[in-house]
């Protein structure tokens, strides 16, 4: 079974929607929690770090389920610069991350 | 600014080469990371050390080594390239803040390896 598991999509949705992406991790011990999102042949860059009691960054939120093991990203109002890969990042007692392999965006016109 | 650096944006190589990919960072962070990334199968991780001299594998080390031997370069070596190693290889490092803390991951531009 993946560390990591997201729904790859792609997820095309119009300008000012909103759109929620899940992943799932196995590791019940993890401990720390990211978004990280990659633009077409470019780096991963942190989007942000997914808190116990949830966070909010300007459109965007996170949320933590530890019972159920699920990780969300939701973003509001979306723009036309959202379109890229988000990653699903999970790291446990060790010093490894495990990713998702990343669910695609791609918001229209 | 945290800043990752790769030596090479693209790299062309013959199958058997040995080939040596570099990566520094300017934030003396203690953890490094190698990672190759394929489509539909995402980052996954070569090699990861926490200290200088210090490596552990990860979970595809099999072709490849490292070595560290200064706090800010983390080298990644294949001894042998072969065509299944073409990929896209990503550096990153993160420090270590203590238990309970977040620590992000910041990565490289990338490597782009074709072996032919």
């Amino acid at each position: 079974r993946k560390e990591v598991e997201q729904d790859p999509g792609p997820f095309n949705v119009p300008e000012g929607a909103t759109v929620a992406f899940n992943c799932t991790y196995s590791n019940s011990a993890s401990q720390s929690f990211f978004w990280y999102r990659q633009d077409c042949r470019k780096e991963p860059k942190l989007l942000m770090s997914v808190y116990s009691s949830g966070n909010e960054d300007g459109r965007f939120t996170a949320q933590l389920n530890r019972a159920s093991q699920y990780i969300s990203l939701l973003i509001r109002d979306s723009k036309l610069s959202d379109s890229a890969t988000y990653l699903c990042v999970v790291k446990s007692t060790g010093n490894q991350f495990y990713f998702g392999t990343g669910t695609s965006l791609t918001v229209i016109p | 600014d945290v800043k990752v650096t790769q030596s090479s944006r693209y790299l062309v190589k013959r199958t058997g080469e040995k080939v040596f990919l570099e990566c520094v960072q300017d934030m003396d962070h203690e953890n490094m990371f190698w990672y190759r990334q394929d489509p539909g199968l995402g980052l996954r991780l070569i090699y990861f050390s926490y200290d200088v001299k210090m490596k552990e594998k990860g979970d595809i080390p099999e072709g490849y080594s490292v070595s560290r031997e200064k706090k800010e370069r983390f080298s990644l070596i294949l001894e042998s390239a072969s065509t299944n190693q073409t990929s896209m290889y990503l550096c990153a490092s993160s420090p270590t803040l203590g238990r309970g803390v977040h620590y992000e991951q910041y990565f490289g531009p990338g490597t782009r390896l074709t072996v032919t």
